[in-house]
């Protein structure tokens, strides 16, 4: 049964930066690509951008181009969302969300991600 | 950029059936996407190119997409629906998604 699980909760400080994962299990990690969504709290859904963990190619969304990385290590099947610079705006549960480039099938628990001074 | 409209609410009576709705230009030439999302949990994909449903989701779950709006009727609604719903396309002119704001469905 395909699973994503995240990693833990994380508090950052504003002008710092966060990593989160996403580690996939029961299925061919190479054969979907991998899309990251956040949502603020009380808000809608946001979306980052994806990888193909095939090829480590990427897209962002223009509004985190210059501020968002996304990699993959296919050795631990496991997709990397890095979101720099941040602040209070950036806090949001963010998810990864298994897929093709125009839906996604199966999305992960989400990470929340907590900006405060 | 492309931009989806989603009204921000709707309330139906246990066994009537819900209609929610996500407006775009010329959304009739995409193809949308509906996700459920229960309170605390992730979104679930229940209508996938306009009409399709996953395995596993009810026969009550159905889509439709013509012209400026796309709509995601659920029949005979139950207390189990209450969620957010919300609607998403690729526009494949700028290889992004784009959501809609999302509705929350009550069940009276």
């Amino acid at each position: 049964q395909a699973q994503l699980v995240h990693s833990g909760a994380e508090v950052k400080k504003p002008g710092a930066s966060v990593r989160v994962s996403c580690k996939a299990s029961g299925y061919t990690f190479t054969g979907f690509y991998m899309h990251w969504v956040r949502q603020a709290p009380g808000q809608g859904l946001e979306w980052l951008g994806w990888i193909n963990p095939d090829t480590g190619d990427t897209t962002y969304a223009q509004k985190f181009r210059g501020r968002v990385t996304m990699t993959r290590d296919t050795s631990i099947d496991t997709a990397y969302l890095e979101l720099s610079s941040l602040s209070s705006d950036d806090t949001a549960i963010y998810y990864c969300a298994r897929g093709r480039i125009d839906r996604s099938d199966f999305w992960g628990q989400g990470t929340l991600v907590t900006v405060s001074s | 950029s492309y931009v989806l409209t989603q009204a921000p609410s709707v309330s139906v009576a246990p066994g009537q059936t819900a209609r929610i709705t996500c407006g775009g230009s010329n959304i009739g030439t995409k193809r949308v996407n509906w996700y459920q999302q229960k309170a605390g949990q992730a979104p679930e994909l229940v209508v996938y190119d306009d009409r399709d449903r996953p395995s596993g989701i009810p026969e009550r779950f159905s889509g439709s997409n013509s012209e400026n709006t796309a709509t995601l009727t659920i029949s005979r609604v139950e207390g189990g629906d209450e969620a957010d719903y919300h609607c998403q396309v690729w526009d494949g002119d700028s290889d992004h998604w784009v959501f809609g704001g999302g509705t929350k469905l009550t069940v009276l």
